[in-house]
């Protein structure tokens, strides 16, 4: 059974950029089936969907955090990458890495990572 | 892109059934059939309970099942058991590359 696991800091000044890998064991980032996606969920509060990559390169974003957001994918390391910059407080959340299924037709979070909490602070 | 309406809380007792509702609209849960249902136990990461409105992965009770009509989706839990207590949020691809989740409902097992 694939397993996700986020890491990087957790604790990030305002104006800065969150960066976070997603390690992927028992599974290949280079399935043709998935994309690599990040979710967040603010305190207290639901998720939200940020975005997901292909393996091969290509990225897609929610529109109300595009400008903010990039993702990429390293095949060589078997694991995903998400950068969010000019953080502010708003940006103080957990932040899980899932996978995404598509390849058979269907749509949907099949694996989730434990989640990495990280504060937005002076 | 807004997130899909749902129930802040739903509640039940052991044994009862209790149906959480998912509104949607003519760009999302109308338009395609890939709903999908998660479970997040207190402390936990989600976890995939319901996918293509109706599925269940393996190892997910059949007290868990899922239905749509129009742009509403719904998850009906059967048997209610305090072990169901926690948080439910449903999800759907809304077209585009663009994924979307309901706000949440916290289930509470009387």
């Amino acid at each position: 059974q694939v397993q996700l696991r986020e890491s990087g800091p957790g604790l990030v000044k305002p104006s800065q950029t969150l960066s976070l890998t997603c390690t992927i064991s028992n599974g290949s980032i280079s399935s043709g089936d998935y994309f690599w996606s990040w979710v967040r969920q603010h305190p207290g509060k639901g998720l939200e969907w940020i975005g997901y990559v292909y393996y091969t390169g290509p990225s897609y974003y929610n529109p109300s955090l595009k400008s903010q957001v990039s993702m990429s994918v390293d095949r060589s390391q078997n694991h995903f990458s998400l950068r969010l910059s000019s953080v502010t407080a708003a940006d103080t959340a957990v932040y899980y890495c899932a996978r995404y299924e598509w390849g058979s037709g269907d749509y949907y979070f099949d694996s989730w990572g434990q989640g990495t909490l990280v504060t937005v602070s002076s | 892109q807004s997130a899909l309406t749902q129930p802040p809380s739903a509640s039940g007792s052991p044994g009862q059934s209790v149906t959480i509702s998912c509104t949607g609209t003519s760009s999302d849960v109308d338009v395609y059939n890939f709903i999908s249902w998660y479970q997040q136990l207190p402390g936990k990461a989600p976890k995939l309970l319901i996918y293509d409105v109706t599925k269940r992965p393996s190892g997910v009770p059949d007290r868990f099942s899922g239905s749509k009509s129009g742009n509403a989706a719904s998850l009906t839990v059967s048997r209610l058991q305090a072990e169901d207590e926690g948080d439910y949020y449903c999800g759907s691809y809304a077209g585009s590359n663009n994924v979307i989740f309901g706000g949440g409902t916290k289930l509470t097992v009387l």
